[in-house]
C-alpha cells in the first residue's frame, strides 16, 4: 500500500472550512484513499473514501487531483466535535489491514 | 443502525491471566478484523477473517493470541498468560462483502491493562 504523508496538526475556526491536505505520490491505479478520524477514547470514524473522482457525503467531501498523487478532505463547517486525529489511508485490493500512519490532530477553534 | 460492538469497553486484569475480548460486528458484514493500539501509538493489525476462508493471522504477536469467529458473526480474541506489554486498546472492524476496498467499520475497542 502506498504511504501517505499529513501535516501533524491544522487549527480551523470553529465554522469555517477545514482543508486537511494529504500527499500519496507512489499511488497505483486500483488504490483507493480513505478517511478516518479518531476522537479521544473512541475507535476510527470512517468518513469518506474514492478513486480518483471527486466524493461528497452528509460529513465530507474528499477532492483528488487529477494525478492522483494528492487530496484533500474538507469539512465545509466546522464543529468543536470536529477536533480529532484524521487518517488519509491508501490502500488497493492487496493486503488485509489498513495502514493508520500519524495523520493529522486537527483542532477546531471557538 | 448499530455499529460494531465490543465488550468489555474496559478490562483490568493480573499479569498472567486469561482474557477473552468480544466483537459483534455489523449484520451482514462478512470480513472482520482485530487491531490493537497502544498509547499515542497507530494501529497494529492482528488478524482477518473473510467468510469461511481460513484466517489470516499474520499479524499475531506470539502464539499467546488467539481468535476465532463462530458462525461468521460474533468474534472473540484471546489472550492467554497476559503480560504487561499486552496492554492497549483491541479495536474490532467489520467491512462489507468480500471487496477488500470496501471501508472498514470500527467499534470503540476495549481497553486492557495488565498489571
Amino acid at each position: 500500500d502506498a504511504k501517505t504523508t499529513q501535516p501533524p496538526s491544522m487549527d480551523c475556526a470553529e465554522g469555517r472550512a477545514a482543508n486537511l491536505p494529504c500527499n500519496h505520490s507512489t499511488i497505483s491505479g486500483n488504490e483507493y484513499v480513505y478517511w478516518y478520524r479518531q476522537i479521544h477514547s473512541q475507535g476510527p470514524q470512517y468518513i469518506i473514501h474514492g478513486l480518483k473522482n471527486n466524493e461528497t457525503n452528509e460529513m465530507a467531501s474528499l477532492i483528488i487531483t487529477e494525478d492522483r498523487k494528492s487530496s484533500t478532505l474538507i469539512l465545509p463547517h466546522a464543529t468543536l466535535r470536529d477536533t480529532a486525529v484524521y487518517y488519509c489511508i491508501v490502500r488497493g485490493d492487496s493486503g488485509n489491514q489498513f495502514y493508520f500512519g500519524t495523520g493529522t490532530s486537527l483542532t477546531v477553534i471557538p | 443502525g448499530a455499529g460494531v460492538s465490543q465488550s468489555p469497553s474496559n478490562k483490568v486484569t493480573e499479569k498472567g491471566k486469561d482474557v477473552e475480548l468480544r466483537c459483534d460486528p455489523i449484520s451482514g458484514h462478512t470480513a472482520l478484523y482485530w487491531y490493537r493500539q497502544s498509547l499515542g501509538q497507530g494501529l497494529e493489525f492482528l488478524i482477518y477473517f473473510q467468510g469461511n476462508s481460513a484466517p489470516d493471522k499474520s499479524g499475531l504477536p506470539s502464539d499467546r493470541f488467539s481468535a476465532e469467529r463462530t458462525g461468521g458473526s460474533v468474534s472473540t480474541l484471546t489472550i492467554q498468560r497476559t503480560q504487561q506489554e499486552d496492554s492497549a486498546v483491541y479495536l474490532c472492524a467489520s467491512s462489507f462483502r468480500r471487496g477488500r476496498v470496501e471501508p472498514q467499520h470500527f467499534g470503540d475497542g476495549t481497553r486492557l491493562s495488565i498489571l
